[in-house]
């Protein structure tokens, strides 16, 4: 109940394409939902975040959307660059309790 | 966005040592956090830290690991007897005192034992 479940594993995106990372979750007591960008040996850093209340968050070239019904979350980064390569996280909250963390997808962005 | 600080940013310990990883948020907060992150894995829940107890852990945090405010200001985590399997990269977090919802990680204390 606690898990959040994060795909793909890895994306290979072109520079100027869309990357769209999903995840879904189980427990109706989350009522945050952060994504994290994280680079190699760096810690995670907060990249945007949505409340289930919303059903789409936009934030320069990143989106959230949020589907509550479906208990489900993308994240979507519009014209991709290089430097957004990196792993991102998805994650969820619930009051003061800890935040559980998506398994991760290792984003790619070609030249 | 507030700053974490975590220090050594590298420990290299023998098997059954004792290690000691230090936290420095700038600014004051009440929630504290550790996670860890085993290469390429997912980052993990450790424990949880407010108002100078520990409000929720994983079982990951078993009795080999203890976490201490001993200051005030740093916020410590303790391994007792490392064992190899606590090879990982080690993220301080706090809880922003603002909005009392996101959360800043500091940039990880990487321990291998060896």
């Amino acid at each position: 109940q606690q898990q959040v479940k994060q795909s793909p594993q890895s994306l290979i995106v072109q520079k100027g394409g869309i990357s769209i990372i999903n995840c879904a979750y189980e427990n109706t007591a989350f009522d945050y939902f952060p994504w994290y960008q994280q680079f190699p040996g760096k810690g995670p850093a907060l990249l945007i975040a949505i409340r289930p209340d919303v059903s789409e968050k936009k934030e320069g070239r990143f989106t959230i959307s949020f589907n509550k019904s479906a208990k489900q979350f993308s994240l979507h980064i519009m014209d991709s660059q290089p430097g957004d390569s990196a792993t991102y996280f998805c994650a969820a909250l619930t009051g003061f309790q800890k935040l559980v963390f998506g398994t991760g997808t290792r984003l790619l962005v070609s030249p | 966005e507030p700053e974490v600080t975590q220090t050594p940013s590298h420990q290299v310990t023998q098997m059954g040592q004792e290690v000691i990883l230090r936290c420095v948020p700038i600014s004051n907060h009440l929630y504290f956090y550790w996670y860890r992150q085993i290469l390429g894995q997912k980052v993990e829940f450790l424990v949880s830290f407010y108002n100078n107890e520990i409000s929720e852990k994983s079982e990951i945090f078993d009795d080999q690991f203890s976490v201490e405010r001993p200051d005030g200001s740093n916020f410590t985590l303790k391994i007792r007897s490392t064992k190899l399997e606590d090879s990982a990269m080690y993220f301080c977090a706090i809880r922003d005192r603002a909005t009392n919802e996101k959360l800043f990680f500091g940039s990880g204390t990487q321990l291998s034992v060896l």
